[in-house]
């Protein structure tokens, strides 16, 4: 069975960091596009970034681009995501999400619970 | 960057009603899309992928169709556990982009 469970969220100043991890199980880890995508309260999905499965390659939304940094460790099958920067913006709810398949498609078929990250101003 | 429109935003629906969520981007992506479900506190679920493929497990009451620019999500004979928010998705390209949602309520 996929699980994905995301850590690492909290209360932070505005222009403070955090790093978010998420600790995959129940597949080949290293062999999956894996992605963030955040929640504002009350708001829709924003896909945020992905890095491909040997991790040398990621792609960033523009409204986080040059503040945030997606990475893994495939010997511990875990998935990050360093935040600098923060703003009040950034405020949601951060899920990892597995790619369906091992032939890249960017569609997610398993989430983790979330993360919540709050910005104070 | 590929803008996606749902459209409605909300719709009242009863149990056994069929409902459609329409999905619009902003330009062509072939079937690069996908469909998801998701309910109040919960992480999102995959329904459907590249517009018209059910994922495992899902209820075949959902169908996707559309290519292009225009999809549309069906929900035959609405259940009870059916009452949620919908989300597309675009996977032609990045930026990755989501509808707005549409949220299906009694």
């Amino acid at each position: 069975e996929v699980q994905l469970v995301e850590s690492g969220g909290g209360l932070v100043q505005a222009g403070g960091s955090l790093r978010l991890s998420c600790v995959a199980s129940g597949f080949t880890f290293s062999s999956y596009v894996m992605s963030w995508v955040r929640q504002a309260p009350g708001k829709g999905l924003e896909w945020v970034s992905s890095i491909i499965g040997g991790g040398g390659t990621a792609y960033y939304a523009d409204s986080v681009k040059g503040r945030f940094t997606i990475s893994r460790d495939n010997s511990k099958n875990t998935l990050y995501l360093l935040m600098n920067s923060l703003r009040a913006e950034d405020t949601a709810i951060y899920y990892c999400a597995k790619d369906r398949v091992e032939t890249i498609m960017y569609f997610f078929d398993s989430w983790g619970q979330g993360t919540l990250v709050t910005v104070s101003s | 960057d590929i803008q996606m429109t749902q459209s409605p935003s909300s719709v009242s629906a009863s149990v056994g009603d069929r409902v459609t969520i329409t999905c619009r981007a902003s330009q062509g992506i072939s079937n690069w899309l996908a469909w998801y479900q998701q309910k109040a506190g919960k992480a999102p679920n995959l329904l459907i992928y590249s517009a018209s493929n059910f994922q495992s497990g899902v209820p075949s009451r959902f169908s996707g169709s559309g290519s292009g620019t225009d999809f549309t999500l069906t929900i035959n004979s609405l259940q009870p556990e059916d009452f949620a928010t919908y989300y597309c998705q675009q996977a032609n390209s990045f930026p990755l982009t989501f509808g707005g949602g549409t949220k299906v309520e009694i």
